[in-house]
């Protein structure tokens, strides 16, 4: 039962444009929100979180969208360079569990074409 | 600051037989985590220890799967016996405290095929 779902497996975008990544999830518990990106042979790196009492956080190229009711979240990047070609994953985690699980997505590849 | 460290990075065996990963994880940080990643799939946890106590093993296969972290710092995952299906990268990843909203920092992995 994926509960964090990426529904488009690759994006091309060119250099100087703007990304944008999709992410749905299905279980109301989530209340914090993650993106990490992947380059190939190393491991996940964190980029940007959001938690669910916001609609919107912003950290340089990268800002996070979360539209609560719609149990839906997006990561822009923009202006989109060649080195953010990655594998993006989304990431989600039901906090007043008190734990820190994570459920991740199952990744976008972004191909930023210079 | 030296990250999360993994051995080894390769592994081909056939199945039934057993296999052993490693992670040391950043220098402080209290808890560690296991993750599954099957191709095409995200990260799914299998385990994570605080200090050397498990949290949660909800997810762990443990008729074949076993993990450990007996001193509170690196940790080792086995499969014994392995299947065709526990072909996958398995991750490791710490944090501090291991509150919720801590950042997860991963190793780079363990590619595991299973013939």
């Amino acid at each position: 039962d994926q509960q964090v779902k990426q529904n488009s497996p690759s994006l091309s975008v060119q250099e100087g444009r703007i990304s944008i990544l999709n992410c749905d999830y299905t279980n109301s518990m989530f209340d914090y929100f993650l993106w990490y990106k992947k380059y190939p042979a190393e491991g996940p790196t964190f980029l940007i979180s959001i938690s669910s009492i916001k609609d919107k956080n912003e950290d340089g190229r990268f800002t996070v969208f979360l539209n609560k009711s719609a149990k839906h979240l997006s990561l822009h990047i923009v202006p989109s360079q060649p080195g953010d070609s990655a594998v993006y994953f989304c990431a989600a985690n039901p906090t007043q569990t008190g734990a820190n699980n994570l459920f991740f997505g199952t990744g976008t590849r972004l191909t930023v074409i210079p | 600051e030296a990250g999360v460290a993994q051995s080894p990075r390769y592994k081909i065996i056939e199945k039934r037989q057993s296999v052993a990963f490693w992670c040391n994880p950043i220098s402080g940080h209290a808890t560690l985590y296991w993750y599954q990643q099957i191709l095409g799939q995200g990260p799914k946890l299998l385990i994570q220890f605080q200090n050397n106590g498990v949290v949660d093993d909800s997810q762990l296969p443990k008729d074949r799967f076993s993990a450990e972290r007996l001193k509170g710092v690196d940790s080792t995952l086995k499969i014994q016996p392995a299947k065709l299906e526990d072909s996958a990268v398995y991750l490791c990843a710490s944090s501090f405290g291991g509150l919720a909203k801590e950042t997860q920092y991963f190793g780079p992995g363990t590619r595991l095929l299973v013939l």
